[in-house]
């Protein structure tokens, strides 16, 4: 997970709340990218940017939003429309270069 | 049907063992083929990346795909307790159109 940092670790939010889960990197990658990730479903794409002030929906967008307004940062606010957020989730980036990407340490969010 | 299935184990084998893990896919688009370790609450780390036909080779690891049968495998030679963790198969379409992830095979190596 080098050169790619999620915070907090843990986040706990209570019904009807938003939260908003940091993803920052120095690595240069243009594409950035959020999963979730549940027991046994693998992960799961909701967002990705290819390039600065773009970015499309995955596949299961409904619930979330996402930011890029700097290349090193790619922002996810879990909104209250989410109906079950408790997951753990995951950025990555991807340099335009090569077709690996590379994840951040996660950040586990609990709906109380 | 699932585009990528992963046996979700678990799977337990005795330290020093070959370590076998597998993944089969329904589309032929599928074009490359990676396996992430992830340890327990991190995140994946990429261990092998190949888009051939054929054996790759890594230290203790191999990946092997064999695009005519849409199946990879990925194995693991002298096993250690260190190599217990979740592995997932990753694949991409032609064109980058997405990385589709397995739900991962849970490996403890046992000392």
């Amino acid at each position: 997970d080098g050169g790619i940092t999620q915070s907090p670790k843990y986040l706990f939010r209570k019904e009807g709340q938003n939260v908003t889960l940091s993803c920052e990197q120095n690595l240069n990658h243009d594409a950035m990218y959020w999963y979730r990730q549940d027991p046994g479903q693998g992960l799961r794409l909701i967002y990705y940017s290819q390039i600065v002030n773009d970015f499309q929906k995955g596949d299961i967008a409904e619930g979330y939003s996402v930011s890029r307004e700097k290349k090193e940062s790619f922002p996810l606010t879990v909104t209250s429309a989410q109906k079950n957020p408790t997951a753990f989730y995951l950025c990555a980036t991807r340099a335009t270069s090569t077709d690996t990407q590379y994840f951040g340490p996660g950040t586990r969010l609990t709906v109380l | 049907q699932k585009e990528v299935e992963q046996d979700p184990g678990p799977l337990s084998v005795p330290e020093g063992a070959i370590v076998s893990l597998n993944c089969t896919y329904s589309n032929s688009a599928f074009q490359y083929f990676m396996w992430y370790r992830q340890y327990s609450r991190k995140g994946p780390e990429l261990l092998m990346y190949t888009y051939s036909s054929g054996n790759k080779e890594d230290g203790r690891f191999t990946a092997q795909v064999d695009k005519s049968s849409k199946y990879i495998s990925l194995f693991i030679r002298d096993s250690q307790p260190s190599d217990s963790a979740t592995y997932l198969c990753a694949l991409i379409s032609g064109g980058y159109q997405k990385v589709t992830f397995g739900t991962g095979t849970k490996l403890q190596v046992i000392p």
